[in-house]
């Protein structure tokens, strides 16, 4: 089974770029990595999704090695409403094909 | 803004009560997810459907969880009996996949049932 790895905790203060990294053996070779948020009491929110090298939107950028062996959501400038829970989402290389999210990084945005 | 959503959000019950969530996937999504979130366990995969059929349930307690899609529009998951250790927001989330180990990655959530079991 795929296990993912995350900081538990991350700390930044607002204006600051803030880089979250997420480590996965055993992810599907055909399949892409994808990043939610979540906020207390809500479910969780699609944030970015990629397949390799880099990925950017309007909220975040998405860094992914050619080995696809970790993944990195960089947040731009954050501000205090970036305070949450970020989450990456990868499927299980075995036959299974299992969506398994990592454990999170809880991120504390300082003003 | 396309919506899943999930009955009941709050229930408080006493051990041994049969519990049923319910959830309404997005419209045109044909995969369904049934999450469990707990503090020690994070978000834990209990079941999910596609096309309404289901393709894993390995992640359920099967002697008492139960989890059905009785039409496109309706998926259940239901508990019976229910213990202390059931306490958990279930999350159901709904995807458009267009394969089974491509797409469907993009999931959308449902705001999740609180469940507490006394």
């Amino acid at each position: 089974l795929a296990k993912t790895t995350q900081p538990i905790s991350m700390d930044s203060y607002e204006g600051q770029e803030v880089n979250i990294t997420c480590s996965h053996n055993n992810i599907a070779t055909n399949d892409y990595i994808t990043w939610y948020q979540q906020f207390p009491s809500q479910g969780p929110r699609f944030i970015i999704q990629g397949y390799k090298t880099k990925v950017t939107n309007e909220v975040a950028s998405l860094f992914i090695p050619a080995d696809r062996k970790s993944s990195t959501l960089s947040l731009p400038r954050v501000s205090l409403s970036d305070t949450a829970v970020y989450y990456c989402l990868v499927r299980d290389g075995s036959n299974t094909g299992k969506l398994i999210f990592g454990q999170g990084t809880t991120l504390q945005v300082k003003p | 803004d396309a919506r899943v959503t999930q009955t009941p959000r709050h229930k408080v019950t006493e051990m041994g009560q049969e519990v049923t969530m319910r959830c309404q996937p997005i419209l045109g999504h044909n995969t369904v997810f049934w999450y469990r979130q707990t503090m020690m366990q994070g978000l834990e995969l209990l079941a999910y459907f596609r096309n309404r059929a289901p393709l894993d349930d390995s992640g359920m307690p099967k002697d008492r969880f139960s989890a059905e899609m009785p039409d496109a529009t309706l998926a259940t998951l239901k508990i019976q009996p229910s213990e202390p250790r059931d306490s958990a927001v279930y999350f159901c989330a709904s995807a458009r996949g267009t394969g089974f180990f491509s797409g469907a990655n993009v999931l959308t959530f449902g705001a999740g049932s609180r469940l507490t079991v006394l």
